[in-house]
C-alpha cells in the first residue's frame, strides 16, 4: 500500500495524558499536512510542512499541540495534556509541491480517532 | 476569507436514481482550486476530483459528473444511476493556488449521502 498511513487508528486516553499520531506520507510527498475533524464537521486544517519545515500553523493548534517532521519523512502530532475538547479524528494528508505536474492534489490518510474520557 | 457551503445535509435516495450535490464557495482569490473526497464509513477521505479556477470544462467519470460554474461560484457533483456503494459522506474543499497557504484546504460541511437498495 502506497497511500498515506496514519498510526494508531484509534487512541482513548484519559484526560491528562500525552498522545501522539504518527503520519507516513506517500513517499515521494514532500508537502505533508495534518486536519482535524469532529463529527459532523468537514476537517479542519492545523498545519502543514513542506520537507521538514512547518510553514503554516491554524490557532486551532493551541501551545498544547505540537507537530514535527525530521528530516522531511514522517510526521508526528503530539497533544500533551488531553483534554475532553480534542476528542477528534486527526487526519494526515501529503502532496509534491503546488506547480508541479499532478502536485496539486491532496491525498489524506484514514485518519487517527481519540478519545478523551 | 473562504468559505465553502454545502446547503444539503443529508440526501437519500433510491437505487439507480440520479442525484446531484451542491456546492457554493466564496474566494477572492482568482486562483484556486476545487476538489471533492468522498468519506466511507472507515473515514478515509477519498480523493474524487480537482478542478482549477481556469478551467471550466464539465467533466465526466463514469456515472460521475461534476458541473462548475464561475459565474455562480459553484462546483455541483451528480452521481448517475446511485448505487448502495455510493453511501458516503461527500465534501467540497477549496484551496488559494498562490503565495504560501498551499496546506489550507477549506472544506464545507458534508453532504450525507444514502443509497436505499
Amino acid at each position: 500500500d502506497t497511500g498515506v498511513s496514519q498510526d494508531p487508528r484509534h487512541k482513548i486516553t484519559k484526560r491528562g495524558q500525552n498522545v501522539t499520531f504518527r503520519c507516513d506520507p506517500i513517499s515521494e510527498h514532500n508537502r505533508l499536512y495534518w486536519y482535524r475533524q469532529t463529527l459532523g464537521q468537514g476537517p479542519e486544517f492545523l498545519t502543514y510542512f513542506q520537507n521538514e519545515a512547518q510553514l503554516e500553523k491554524s490557532r486551532l493548534l493551541s501551545d498544547r499541540f505540537s507537530a514535527e517532521r525530521p528530516k522531511g519523512s514522517f510526521s508526528t502530532l503530539e497533544i500533551q495534556r488531553t483534554e475532553q475538547g480534542d476528542s477528534a479524528m486527526y487526519l494526515c494528508a501529503s502532496s509534491l509541491g503546488f506547480g508541479t505536474g499532478g502536485g496539486n492534489t491532496i491525498y489524506f490518510g484514514e485518519g487517527s480517532w481519540l478519545t478523551v474520557v | 476569507a473562504q468559505k465553502v457551503t454545502q446547503a444539503q445535509t443529508e440526501i437519500s435516495v433510491v437505487e439507480k436514481e440520479d442525484v446531484t450535490l451542491d456546492c457554493v464557495y466564496e474566494t477572492r482569490d482568482t486562483t484556486y482550486y476545487l476538489f471533492w473526497y468522498k468519506q466511507p464509513p472507515s473515514g478515509e477521505l477519498v480523493f474524487l476530483i480537482r478542478r482549477n479556477s481556469f478551467d471550466e470544462q464539465n467533466e465526466i467519470s463514469g456515472r460521475y459528473s461534476w458541473n462548475f460554474q464561475k459565474s455562480t461560484s459553484s462546483f455541483n457533483f451528480t452521481i448517475t444511476a446511485s448505487q448502495v456503494v455510493d453511501s458516503a459522506v461527500y465534501f467540497c474543499a477549496l484551496i488559494y493556488a498562490g503565495g504560501t497557504s498551499y496546506g489550507k484546504l477549506t472544506f464545507g460541511q458534508g453532504t450525507i449521502l444514502t443509497v436505499h437498495p
